[in-house]
C-alpha cells in the first residue's frame, strides 16, 4: 500500500526563519505535487515536480524532488506570516493512466511575528 | 479564465438520503477527479473521469458513484448516506498531458449528514 508521509505535521516558526518540510513516499513515481490550503478553503497548487532532480522556486518557497530517495522537500526561506497555512504533498500513482493523487497528512505551518 | 466550480457549496442531509454534487471543470480540461477530505482520513481519492469514462477509482464503497458528461462536467452521487460521509468533497480538473498536469481544485462542497 502506498504511503505518503510528511514531517513535521505541525510547524511553528518565527518570522524570518528558514525551515524544510519533508515528504517521503513508498512507491515509484516521477510526479509529485505540493498544495497549500488555507482554513476553510480549497487547495491551491504550488508546484508540480515531474522528474528526478527537479527544483522549482516561487517567492519564499522552493520545492525539490529526488525520485531515487523517494523524497521531496519544501523549503521555506525567511518565513512571513502570510505563509501560515496547511501544506500537502501528493504523489500521482496513475502516471500514464490518468490522475490519481495520494496525499500526505499535511503540515500545519504557523508563522509567528 | 474561470476556475473549477462546484455546486452546491453546502449541503445538509439526513442518514439514508442520497445526494448529487456537481463540478464544472476549467474550459478545455477533460479530466475531472473527485476527492473526499475529512479530519480523520485526510484527503482521499474517489475517482477520475476522462472523456466520459471512469479511468481511475479509489477504495470507496459502491454507494459512491460518478459520471461525466460530453461537456466534461461531472457529477458524483452518494446513496444511502451515513454519518461518516460528512466531509468536504473536492473536485479537480486538469488538461492531462505527458509533460504537465497540474490539477486545479474547486472550492468544494461541504456535506453534513445528520
Amino acid at each position: 500500500e502506498l504511503k505518503v508521509e510528511q514531517n513535521p505535521l505541525f510547524l511553528s516558526m518565527q518570522e524570518g526563519k528558514n525551515y524544510t518540510i519533508y515528504c517521503n513516499y513508498s512507491t515509484t513515481s516521477d510526479r509529485l505535487y505540493w498544495y497549500r490550503q488555507d482554513p476553510g478553503k480549497s487547495l491551491e497548487s504550488l508546484f508540480v515536480l515531474l522528474s528526478n532532480g527537479a527544483v522549482k522556486q516561487e517567492g519564499r518557497l522552493m520545492a525539490s524532488l529526488d525520485t531515487k530517495a523517494r523524497l521531496s522537500t519544501l523549503h521555506i526561506t525567511a518565513a512571513v506570516h502570510d505563509l501560515s497555512a496547511t501544506y500537502f504533498c501528493a504523489v500521482d500513482i496513475a502516471r500514464e493512466y490518468g490522475n490519481k493523487l495520494v496525499f500526505g497528512a499535511g503540515t500545519i505551518l504557523r508563522v509567528k511575528s | 479564465k474561470a476556475g473549477v466550480t462546484q455546486t452546491p457549496r453546502y449541503l445538509i442531509k439526513t442518514r439514508g438520503q442520497q445526494v448529487t454534487l456537481s463540478c464544472s471543470p476549467i474550459s478545455g480540461h477533460r479530466s475531472v477527479s473527485w476527492y473526499q477530505q475529512t479530519p480523520g482520513q485526510g484527503l482521499q481519492f474517489l475517482f477520475e473521469y476522462f472523456s466520459e469514462t471512469q479511468r481511475n477509482k479509489g477504495n470507496f464503497p459502491g454507494r459512491f458513484s460518478g459520471r461525466q458528461f460530453s461537456n466534461s462536467r461531472s457529477e458524483m452521487n452518494v446513496s444511502t448516506l451515513e454519518l461518516g460521509d460528512s466531509a468536504l468533497y473536492l473536485c479537480a480538473s486538469s488538461f492531462w498531458g505527458p509533460s504537465t498536469d497540474t490539477q486545479y481544485f474547486g472550492p468544494g462542497t461541504r456535506l453534513t449528514v445528520l
